[in-house]
């Protein structure tokens, strides 16, 4: 079965600075991988996702992703933090097999922002 | 407004009650799945539905049931409440595997 690790369960950063979000996922085949955010008393939002192809991802809000099969790891990753990003993010894996899409998603990472 | 609906967004009811949630997807999609996320769990898939006719369960269990409708909207029906059921639920909806979800809004059950 397939699982995601986040292993960061907080993340402090001050604004401006640079920001990376760890997730590991388990999978045997290629899996689809997702990065949602989370602000409070919201849904989850859809920032990036991957497939195939260019293993870089550009996503929404500035935020870039970047599959490394080799680690099995699935980074989101952001140059400059603005105190809006702070919120919860999910790494999500999930496959099509025998039809039914359904994706794991990892426990979350909360992201506090510094001003 | 992700155009995923999601009502009521707030419900309070007692233990061993019955409770109805309802989920409008966004247009032209036809899958629905309900999810169910709280602190010691996380975000747990409960049940998909795809054009009307159920995809594929998770972890939902004996008490809650689903349905979704010709129109594609979908309920979630949740009885014999216990406290432990408190928790938010979401609805989210896509138009094709591996699209990424569009998620509602939540709905936050709390059981007394």
């Amino acid at each position: 079965a397939q699982s995601v690790t986040q292993p960061d369960i907080h993340i402090t950063v001050s604004e401006g600075a640079s920001l990376e979000l760890r997730c590991n996922y388990s999978y045997g085949a290629t899996p689809y991988l997702f990065w949602y955010v989370q602000s409070p008393g919201q849904g989850l939002q859809l920032l990036l996702k991957y497939f195939s192809g260019d293993t870089l991802v550009q996503g929404i809000k500035g935020f870039e992703a970047e599959f490394k099969r080799s680690q099995s790891s699935f980074n989101l990753r952001k140059p400059s933090v603005h105190w809006s990003d702070a919120a919860e993010y999910f790494c999500a894996v999930g496959d099509a097999s025998g039809g039914s899409y359904i994706p794991t998603f990892g426990r979350g990472t909360s992201l506090i922002v510094h001003p | 407004d992700s155009g995923v609906t999601q009502t009521p967004k707030h419900l309070i009811t007692a233990t061993g009650q019955r409770v109805t949630l309802r989920c409008s997807p966004r247009s032209g999609d036809l899958s629905v799945y309900w999810y169910q996320q709280s602190l010691d769990q996380g975000l747990q898939f409960l049940i998909q539905y795809y054009n009307g006719e159920e995809r594929a369960k998770g972890n939902i269990l004996e008490r809650f049931s689903a349905q979704q409708f010709p129109d594609l909207h979908s309920e979630l029906n949740l009885s014999s409440l216990e406290l432990g059921d408190s928790a938010l639920y979401f609805c989210a909806s896509t138009w094709g595997t591996g699209n990424g979800y569009t998620f509602g809004s939540g709905t936050r059950l709390t059981v007394v």
